[in-house]
């Protein structure tokens, strides 16, 4: 089945600074790659997500690139400040197309 | 609406105790799942179901049964706790599949097992 690996598993930066988390899926028929941003005590939610029509999308200070041939993703986050600071999770879709398989994680730490 | 809602939002078992975790949504979803989350572990997909009357088994289902009898409804059942189910689980639902819908979480679960 689909598997996704992220790094890096936790990542400190300081305010104004850029991040960037990278994720790589196993099954080449995945077309829909979401990430999660998930605060302390709190859900998922979903911040930006990407289709394999598209090579990067943007949303403000955040962005998401595609290569559909090395079969990664990552998330660019720019300008970052303290309310940054959560989990962020990226995904891919199952085989089926029918659920979303979850990377482990990234902690980020936005330090003022 | 309320979205997706759980509960018990805390729980502690004994060893081979069972309980149900309860998920409900009022978006009239079709697509629901359960995920549990451990710490450095990211959320594993347990059980997922595409519509009512339909099940399927996700990555770490062993130790778990759902049923889903409506569409608003997807309870999770652990039927002899063991101290690895403790976890936070979250249920989930999405209007579409996963190719192109949001996922709607729920407050999540903590549940204990000692």
């Amino acid at each position: 089945g689909e598997n996704v690996e992220q790094h890096p598993s936790t990542l400190s930066v300081q305010e104004g600074d850029s991040a960037v988390i990278k994720c790589t899926y196993s099954d080449s028929a995945s077309n829909y790659f979401p990430w999660y941003k998930q605060e302390l005590g709190k859900r998922p939610q979903l911040i930006i997500d990407i289709r394999s029509n598209v090579g990067e999308k943007k949303d403000q200070r955040i962005a998401v690139t595609l290569n559909k041939t090395a079969k990664h993703f990552s998330l660019h986050i720019t300008e970052t400040q303290p309310e940054d600071s959560a989990v962020y999770f990226c995904a891919a879709a199952n085989q089926a197309g029918t659920a979303l398989i979850f990377g482990k994680g990234t902690t980020l730490s936005v330090s003022s | 609406n309320a979205g997706v809602t759980q509960t018990p939002k805390f729980r502690i078992l004994k060893i081979g105790q069972s309980m149900t975790l309860q998920c409900t949504q009022d978006m009239n979803h079709n697509y629901m799942y359960w995920y549990r989350q451990d710490p450095g572990m990211g959320l594993k997909l347990i059980y997922y179901s595409v519509g009512a009357g339909i099940t399927d088994k996700g990555e770490v289902p062993n130790g778990y049964n759902v049923s889903r009898s409506t569409t608003e409804d997807f309870p999770l059942r652990l039927e002899l706790a063991a101290p690895s189910q403790t976890s936070v689980y979250f249920c989930a639902s999405s209007y579409q599949d996963t190719m192109s819908g949001e996922l709607f979480f729920g407050e999540g679960s903590r549940l204990t097992v000692l």
